[in-house]
């Protein structure tokens, strides 16, 4: 079955610690995106990436980081910088600009 | 810059009801627009993908159409279920030569009532 596989699903932040969220696609698809959702608030792009080892900031990328080193998958990691980062995290691809966006299940980010 | 704007916010009609969500966009050169449903704690399900070219498009009971001109976009959903009752997001791409930079608009969250 072809998706997007987020891990994992509930995932805990101590201070000052570094996590990482992993995202992996099956779909053959170019471009990886990475979405934060907060109750109220609609989604906002954090990064994307349209090509292995290229990727754009997005709207709100301070406190995060990413790598693109397969074309299957686009870790997003949450640093000690970020200071508000309970949130609902999504990964999306696309087979191109034009295609439309399929998510992942997401990952529950909250802070111990 | 984008800006997606969805109404109403809240929507509760007893099943059977036909019903249309409404979404609007503020640049109207998009290449496309999508519609997602969103279940609680859960991902976004994409429904309807409607390329500019294209003023409309069906999936069984949806039906999306477009006016770029009118920088609108909307959302009909025939003889509504209980499963029918999710968050319904629209997205319109961010403008310019983004790639795939979507912006969403807040949701309308429907509840079908038996």
């Amino acid at each position: 079955d072809g998706g997007i596989t987020q891990s994992p699903k509930y995932l805990f932040r101590k201070e000052g610690q570094n996590v990482t969220l992993s995202c992996e696609q099956n779909l053959n698809h170019d471009a990886m995106y990475w979405y934060r959702q907060d109750p109220g608030q609609g989604l906002r792009l954090i990064y994307y990436s349209q090509i292995v080892n290229d990727f754009q900031k997005g709207d709100i990328a301070e406190g995060y980081s990413v790598s693109r080193e397969k074309k299957e998958s686009f870790p997003l990691t949450v640093t000690s910088a970020q200071k508000n980062p309970t949130a609902f995290y999504l990964c999306a691809s696309s087979i191109s600009y034009r295609g439309g966006l399929f998510f992942g299940s997401g990952t529950q980010l909250s802070v111990l | 810059k984008q800006e997606v704007t969805q109404i109403p916010a809240a929507l509760s009609v007893p099943e059977g009801e036909n019903l249309v969500l409404n979404c609007s966009f503020t640049d109207s050169a998009i290449y496309n627009l999508q519609w997602f449903r969103q279940d609680p704690g859960k991902g976004l399900t994409s429904l309807l993908l409607i390329q500019s070219s294209q003023r409309e498009q069906t999936s069984g009971r949806l039906n999306a159409s477009l006016d770029k001109s009118s920088g609108r976009s909307t959302l009909y959903i025939a003889a509504s279920q209980p499963g029918d009752s999710a968050t319904y997001l629209c997205a319109a791409p961010a403008g310019g030569t983004s790639y795939g930079k979507l912006t969403f608009g807040q949701g309308t969250i429907l509840t079908v009532h038996p």
